[in-house]
């Protein structure tokens, strides 16, 4: 079975630096893989998702994520953070069933 | 076009109780998902339907925890009786038919067990 792990459960960041926020993932076969973000007192909503071909992904609000099978990692990185940035990050693996499984989560802070 | 709706958004009730959840899928989605979020821990998989068939569900905690899809539109999860540890965000998503299709998420409804 698949699994996630975002090894940070909180980041701060200054408004303007940029950010990296981990995860690994586990998983038998080809992953598809996601960024998901929640802000506060809304559902999760889809950043960015890899499935095949050029292991750079870009995603909507300036993000992108670089798949690497031999780390078995898929970082979400953004190279200036925004205010706005803040909120909860999840990252998540799904199998051939499109049963998705979903790390702990990654809370961003944004410092002014 | 409507997103996924969910209801109630929140919950309050007593151990003990029953609660059923609902969820609106995108019209047109055959796929839906239940998740839930126990504080501070990770999203887990409950199930999933296609269409009024349960495609799976080996993420349902116990047997205290019904999901229907009658028709194969909006879904309902009951939880009878409900436990203090049944508390947390259930998240409900849809999407269409294959593999690379995204799942598009609810606002969730907050379940507070007492």
């Amino acid at each position: 079975a698949q699994s996630v792990t975002q090894p940070d459960i909180h980041i701060t960041v200054s408004e303007g630096a940029s950010l990296e926020l981990r995860c690994n993932y586990s998983y038998g076969a080809t992953p598809y893989l996601f960024w998901y973000v929640q802000s506060p007192g809304q559902g999760l909503q889809l950043l960015l998702k890899y499935f095949s071909g050029d292991t750079l992904v870009q995603g909507i609000k300036g993000f992108e994520a670089e798949f690497k099978r031999s780390q078995s990692s898929f970082n979400l990185r953004k190279p200036s953070v925004h205010w706005s940035d803040a909120a909860e990050y999840f990252c998540a693996v799904a199998d051939n069933n499109n049963d998705m499984r979903f790390g702990a989560g990654t809370r961003l802070t944004v410092k002014p | 076009e409507a997103g996924v709706t969910q209801f109630p958004s929140h919950s309050v009730i007593e151990k003990g109780q029953t609660v059923t959840l609902r969820c609106d899928p995108i019209s047109g989605h055959d796929n839906l998902y239940w998740y839930r979020r126990v504080m501070g821990k990770e999203i887990k998989f409950l199930l999933h339907f296609v269409k009024e068939s349960k495609q799976d569900e080996s993420g349902m905690p116990n047997n205290r925890f019904l999901a229907e899809r009658t028709g194969g539109t909006y879904s309902t999860l009951k939880v009878q009786p409900a436990e203090l540890e049944d508390s947390g965000v259930y998240f409900c998503a849809s999407s269409l038919s294959g593999i690379q299709e995204t799942q598009y998420f609810g606002p969730g409804t907050r379940l507070l067990v007492l």
